[in-house]
């Protein structure tokens, strides 16, 4: 069976500080990855997906970055946070030909 | 127009009878339709997909898909306390092998009273 994970659970970052969270999945192989954003009281925002190593896509334009070092490893990064950045990051993963995404715990971000 | 729409609740109704929850949707060419359940501070977890016009039935859960009326509903018969939960409406416009752009709702919460 398929299991994805991220870490950390929780962060408290100071503005202006970076960011890396990090997403895996165990049990397939060529997942398509995707990271959302789920501010406060908000709907899930799509952020970035990934169709393959070194394939990144970008749905909204801000200081977050996305990488995707392996098959099944995905990257969130900012290299300075802004306040607004604070949310609940989730990562999801779904095969290649299918459309039905599962994701990952997530990671709770407040940034002070 | 918000893409995916969901009246956000509270709806409330008592344990043991039937919570309807509806989502309706612009994109008239839109192909695939998902529910997810969240609980309060946890990751969605999927209840159910539906890609054809009609009623899909999963145990207690029923999806159904009305793509001329751009609307797609899920009812829980017998609901428990434990249904409480957030539902988000998901709508894939194009289902393709280049990753797949899920548009959500803003969710319903669900509150079932013993």
């Amino acid at each position: 069976s398929q299991t994805i994970h991220q870490w950390p659970a929780t962060l408290v970052q100071p503005v202006g500080s970076p960011l890396s969270l990090e997403c895996t999945v165990e049990g397939t192989s060529n997942p398509n990855l995707y990271w959302y954003r789920q501010a406060a009281g908000r709907g899930l925002q799509l952020l970035f997906y990934s169709v393959g190593i070194g394939q990144i896509s970008s749905e909204v334009p801000q200081n977050l970055s996305a990488s995707r070092p392996q098959d099944r490893q995905f990257i969130l990064s900012s290299k300075k946070l802004l306040l607004s950045d604070s949310g609940f990051y989730l990562c999801a993963w779904d095969r290649s030909g299918t459309d039905t995404q599962y994701f990952g715990p997530g990671t709770r971000l407040t940034v002070l | 127009q918000k893409e995916v729409e969901q009246n956000s609740g509270p709806l409330s109704v008592p344990e043991g009878a039937i919570a309807s929850l509806n989502c309706t949707y612009s994109d008239r060419g839109s192909q695939s339709f998902f529910w997810y359940r969240q609980y309060s501070g946890k990751s969605p977890e999927l209840i159910m997909f539906i890609y054809s016009n009609g009623d899909k039935e999963d145990g207690r859960f029923t999806a159904q898909l009305n793509k001329a009326s751009q609307y797609v509903s899920l009812l829980i018969r017998d609901s428990q306390p434990s249904d409480s939960a957030t539902y988000l409406c998901a709508v894939n416009r194009y289902p393709n092998n280049a990753g797949n752009m899920l548009t959500f709702g803003g969710g319903t919460r669900l509150m079932v009273k013993p």
